[in-house]
């Protein structure tokens, strides 16, 4: 079964505004990563942030993780017509398991 | 090649017959993972490569399902007997670096073969 449950599961939002995505998993991880998915086709990956990291940033995403709640959060800042896109999270534990993703439409 | 490459991009297949789905990893990574995603759905594991250590084929849904991987580098998915339920896209992906079945580096996916039995 997938380990990671992003919420919420589709976010539709004005550009400029931010974008915030989060993530719930169940077991301990080495390490958790977002991807971003156009047109369900492949992945590119996006960020890493290991277990014994809080937050990371690159550009204008920022990541934190809390690994007490089993939670980490996607934060995407100023958004554009192009972060439209589903995003999802992926757990590296004893398995890789990608959530459920959550769907972002970003409205010009 | 500079990526991940999978082919066909697209396979119509009658129910029942058997189809092969390829994946070219990125030259010298060691790790390989197939991945299913129907429709509007997220990513559902099938099976994972490390290197010349057996493989874990955990996620695999049947027995009509199976992989390989040749010289540590291009790895064929099989669906033996397709059925309706298996249409989806494939997608593979390949990692430079891995802690036994942890990917301690990100994932490199290819496009992904979209599959359709009818």
């Amino acid at each position: 079964s997938q380990q990671g449950e992003e919420d919420p599961q589709a976010l539709s939002i004005q550009e400029g505004e931010n974008a915030t995505m989060n993530c719930s998993y169940k077991t301990s991880i080495n390490n958790l990563q977002w991807y971003r998915q156009n047109s369900g086709r492949g992945l590119v990956h996006l960020i890493l942030i290991r277990s014994n990291e809080r937050e990371k940033h690159s550009g204008r995403l920022r990541v934190t993780l809390d690994t007490s709640k089993k939670s980490s959060s996607l934060l995407i800042t100023a958004s554009r017509a192009a972060d439209t896109a589903s995003y999802f999270c992926a757990t590296a534990g004893n398995q890789f398991y990608f959530g459920t993703g959550t769907s972002l439409t970003v409205i010009p | 090649g500079a990526g991940v490459s999978q082919s066909p991009s697209n396979k119509v297949t009658e129910k029942g017959k058997d189809v092969e789905l390829r994946c070219d990893p990125i030259s010298g990574h060691t790790a390989l993972y197939w991945y299913r995603q129907s429709l509007g759905q997220g990513l559902e594991f099938l099976i994972y490569f490390q290197g010349n250590s057996a493989p874990d084929k955990s996620g695999l849904p049947s027995d009509r399902f199976s992989a390989e991987r040749t010289g540590g580098s291009v790895s064929t998915l099989t669906i033996q007997r397709t059925q309706q339920e298996d249409s989806a896209v494939y997608l593979c992906a390949s990692s430079s670096g891995t802690s036994g079945g942890t990917p301690i580096a990100e994932l490199f996916f290819g496009e992904g073969s979209r599959l359709t039995v009818l």
